[in-house]
């Protein structure tokens, strides 16, 4: 597809458990951002890797969350041990460069988490 | 903290009106703002932004209007369509290399109505 790609859309997992969330940048995207929109709340920035590298992970609420691009396209987020709080919408995000002037951030529709 | 901050969690408007959506900020280091547009169980769409150097942008029915000294901005909708009816996200980035990294507000329900 053109869009940016998530999987899955939906998850639900125990408290404890462990959880992979995917993210397909398109094509030719070197940009690729993590967003986490809690109910009734604007999306919140997790992290931000431009090609394989995290340039900013200053969002992730603490070590139990950890994202890696190891080859610079599709990127993974996990999370440790998972806790009720950590319920929300995981939105991926891409665009052609780091920067925002002259360029658009796409997003992706999202992969809803509840942990129960 | 809210930095960026929309007080109005929802508005109703009659199709062919005009929508005003406002938004307010408080780190002064923001200088590049945007709006996205969010359906349900769909992702933000981008629909138009504007650079702290400018007051106003348009792109056909949608301007912004930025008002710096105030903190403010705003979007304008003329004529509102039913289709309009989403989720409006103002969101805000500080420049300095950094400016990759949004900041949004928590929306704003527009709703038009037939």
């Amino acid at each position: 597809g053109a869009g940016v790609s998530q999987t899955p859309s939906n998850k639900v997992t125990e408290k404890g458990k462990y959880v992979e969330l995917r993210c397909d940048p398109i094509s030719g995207h070197t940009a690729l951002y993590w967003y986490r929109q809690s109910l009734g709340q604007g999306p919140e920035f997790l992290i931000y890797f431009q090609g394989t590298g995290a340039a900013d992970d200053s969002g992730l609420p603490n070590d139990r969350f950890f994202a890696v691009r190891p080859e610079g396209s599709v990127s993974t987020l996990k999370i440790q041990r998972t806790e009720r709080g950590d319920s929300a919408v995981y939105l991926c995000a891409s665009s052609p460069a780091g920067a925002l002037s002259g360029n658009t951030i796409y997003f992706g529709e999202g992969s809803w988490l509840t942990v129960v | 903290d809210q930095q960026v901050k929309q007080n109005s969690p929802s508005l109703s408007v009659q199709e062919g009106r005009i929508s005003i959506l406002n938004c307010d900020y408080t780190n002064s280091m923001f200088d590049y703002f945007l709006w996205y547009k969010k359906y349900p169980a769909e992702g933000p769409t981008f629909l138009i932004s504007i650079s702290s150097i400018k007051d106003k942008n348009e792109d056909g029915r949608f301007t912004v209007f930025l008002n710096k000294s105030a903190k403010h901005l705003s979007l304008h909708i003329v004529p509102s369509q039913p289709g309009d009816s989403a989720v409006y996200f103002c969101a805000a980035s500080d420049s300095g290399g950094s400016n990759y990294k949004l900041t949004f507000g928590k929306g704003t329900l527009l709703t038009v109505n037939p």
